[in-house]
């Protein structure tokens, strides 16, 4: 079957400007994640969803970072005012259950190269 | 606050030979998995250990969890090329990820 989708695969964009990462989740997984992939830093959580809900916001950056997730499905992370070090690849990933079952494995997406100007 | 430490970072391996990868991990944890990542691509899951003494393999590649020595291996028997990637270590629901292992292979 299809696995995890995210778009678009690569953006550029100026310092301040806005930008909106999108993921698909493989069909039927309830859980959803976003993490970030960056030299300096490794790989990092950024928020988990459940169903339509965040319980888990912790890594994000700052508040200029949100996201949401609409119809159990499709998730969007949002930048606002982007700055130079927000250069990373994002990632998506989906897991069958909630993050309290241990079995359940986490499936990445191809990621978002994001490069700010 | 979890920490996950790999070792060794890079790893240069002669075709045939053996090799162990190691993970450490500094609090208490239901769980660990080994993902692979090639070049420009995404992560692929490997293996899942959920228990105490947990083995897993998957034809070169076999995994092992110590959970009281917070400790999971993973070791690679008769390394061929196609192995060349960098692995990861990961542990807890919201993962935390160890810096990885960049693992060549030389003919």
């Amino acid at each position: 079957g299809a696995g995890v989708s995210q778009s678009p695969s690569n953006k550029v964009t100026e310092k301040g400007k806005d930008v909106e990462l999108r993921c698909d989740p493989i069909s039927g997984h309830t859980a959803l994640y976003w993490y970030r992939q960056s030299l300096g830093q490794g790989l990092e959580f950024l928020i988990y969803f459940q169903g339509n809900s965040a319980p888990d916001k912790s890594g994000l950056p700052s508040d200029r970072f949100s996201a949401e997730r609409t119809g159990g499905s499709v998730s969007t992370l949002t930048i606002q005012r982007t700055q130079q070090e927000d250069s990373a690849v994002y990632l998506c990933a989906s897991s069958l259950g909630s993050y309290g079952r241990a079995s359940d494995t986490q499936y990445f997406g191809p990621g978002t190269r994001l490069t700010v100007l | 606050e979890l920490k996950v430490e790999q070792n060794p970072l890079f790893l240069s391996m002669q075709e045939g030979k053996n090799y162990t990868i190691y993970c450490n991990y500094s609090t208490t944890s239901d769980r660990l998995y080994w993902y692979r990542q090639d070049p420009g691509k995404s992560l692929e899951s490997l293996f899942v250990l959920l228990s105490n003494g947990a083995v897993k393999q998957e034809g070169r590649l076999m995994a092992s969890l110590d959970t009281k020595a917070r400790l999971s291996t993973l070791h690679i028997t008769a390394a061929v090329h196609d192995l060349s990637a960098t692995y990861f270590c990961a542990v807890g629901n919201k993962l935390v990820f160890g810096a990885g292992t960049i693992l060549r292979v030389k003919s």
